[in-house]
């Protein structure tokens, strides 16, 4: 069965860096596009950043570029995402999410909903 | 970019009840929406998946309708199981969620 394993908890300082992963199992992990999405407490779910497993191509909500970078581990089924800067306002509970598989032609839209999703990381941004 | 307004944000609703959820799309998303149930301190669970499209294991009570900007969740017989927050999500350009929906035992 499909398995995403995220690391755990973090607390970090203001202007600090955090880098989280999500190992995969249970699946061939080039055939499926992967995601990084968060929820801050109380609010509501936002997407960040997807990932091209077969050749690491990347894409990111405009509000996170030039912050946040996602890449991948093809030898371990590994995903990570690191986000810089942080700010009080990033404190949020960060999924890992496995998209449906899409075809070809369809991918640029059918890889963007949300099949499988990790357990979730909580990171703590507090001085 | 796509803004998502689901209403009502709390529903109070009884076992057994029929449930409609509302999902608006600021531009026509075709059928590119999705619907996810999530639970207290847990990752949200797909639901649906092309607007109407059932998900493998999803209980056959949970239905979506809808195409272009207007969408709903229907869940008929509401289960104890099935009080939870709802989000539908717009993937017609990246992704967008609407800002949930809450459904709350009367």
């Amino acid at each position: 069965q499909v398995q995403l394993l995220q690391s755990g908890a973090e607390v970090k300082k203001p202007g600090a860096s955090v880098k989280l992963s999500c190992k995969t199992s249970g699946y061939t992990f080039t055939k499926y596009y992967m995601h990084w999405l968060r929820q801050a407490p109380g609010q509501g779910l936002e997407w960040m950043a997807i990932i091209n497993p077969t050749d690491g191509g990347t894409a990111y909500a405009q509000k996170f570029q030039g912050r946040v970078t996602m890449t991948r581990d093809t030898s371990t089924g590994t995903v990570y995402m690191e986000v810089a800067s942080l700010r009080s306002g990033d404190t949020a509970m960060y999924y890992c999410a496995r998209s449906a598989y899409c075809s070809e032609s369809t991918c640029h839209i059918t890889a963007y909903f949300f099949q499988h999703w990790g357990q979730g990381t909580l990171v703590t941004v507090s001085s | 970019d796509i803004q998502m307004t689901q209403s009502p944000s709390t529903l109070s609703t009884s076992v057994g009840d029929r449930v409609t959820i509302t999902c608006r799309a600021s531009q026509t998303i075709s059928s590119w929406l999705a619907w996810y149930q999530q639970k207290p301190g847990k990752a949200p669970k797909l639901l649906i998946s092309e607007a109407s499209t059932l998900e493998s294991g999803v209980p056959s009570r949970f239905s979506g309708s809808g195409s272009g900007t207007e969408f709903t969740l229907t869940i008929n017989s509401l289960q104890p199981d099935d009080f939870a927050t709802y989000y539908c999500q717009q993937y017609y350009t990246y992704s967008t969620f609407g800002q949930g929906t809450r459904l709350e035992i009367k």
